[in-house]
């Protein structure tokens, strides 16, 4: 099955300053790739995904690319706030699966 | 988007007596409910794919005697822990596909249920 490797496990960065967290999976069948914030004791959200047939995605602040050929994606959050701390976790599923396997985890700070 | 409730938000209960966890959709009909658990600090793992009116597909190493799913309709999906122990202490999530969006879609998560076990 789908094994999902993050890295780092935790990040600290100046508010400002950029942060990027990378994960690795291991199906090459996977096709979406979601990227969820979670912040302590509520339910994860999702801030950005992206499909196998494209290599990058942007929302405002936040991207995303993908490397199919290597089988990693990459979270990218430029001028860090605050209010960005929180754990993202990256994921991946296939449509033959419909499962959804998630990341180890990221623990992002951002200090003021 | 798409909004999912589960109740209760926490439960403590005696080792050895059982927990219901409902998680509903609410402004959807869901055929396909996703259970999660989740350790402090850790990632959330898939425990098992609940399919409304079907058995559910248990992940590996999931008991499934113990942790029983039920997805009577096409809104609820509960989720039954048995003869609790304190190991199984952990926050329990749900979620489910937004509809429309096919196999690969956004996942809207529950608010999650916090099992403390005596």
């Amino acid at each position: 099955g789908e094994n999902v490797e993050q890295h780092p496990s935790t990040l600290s960065v100046q508010e400002g300053d950029s942060a990027v967290i990378k994960c690795t999976y291991s199906d090459s069948a996977s096709n979406y790739f979601p990227w969820y914030k979670q912040e302590l004791g509520k339910r994860p959200q999702l801030i950005i995904d992206i499909r196998s047939n494209v290599g990058e995605k942007k929302d405002q602040r936040i991207a995303v690319t993908l490397n199919k050929t290597a089988k990693h994606f990459s979270l990218h959050i430029t001028e860090t706030q605050p209010e960005d701390s929180a754990v993202y976790f990256c994921a991946a599923s296939t449509s033959d699966t419909d499962k959804l396997i998630f990341g180890t985890g990221t623990r992002l700070q951002v200090f003021p | 988007g798409a909004v999912v409730s589960q109740h209760p938000s926490r439960v403590i209960c005696k080792s050895g007596t059982s927990v219901k966890i409902e998680c509903r959709s609410l402004d959807f009909q869901a055929t396909t409910m996703f259970w999660y658990r989740q350790f402090p600090k850790q990632s959330l793992m898939l425990m098992a794919t609940s399919n409304e009116g079907s058995k559910a597909t248990y992940e590996q190493g999931v008991e499934k005697d113990k942790f029983l799913i039920n997805h009577a309709s096409l809104t609820l999906s509960t989720l039954t822990v048995t003869s609790a122990h304190p190991e199984d202490s952990s926050f329990y999530i749900c979620s489910a596909r937004a509809p429309g969006t096919g196999l690969t879609g956004e996942l809207f998560f529950g608010e999650g249920s916090r099992l403390t076990v005596l």
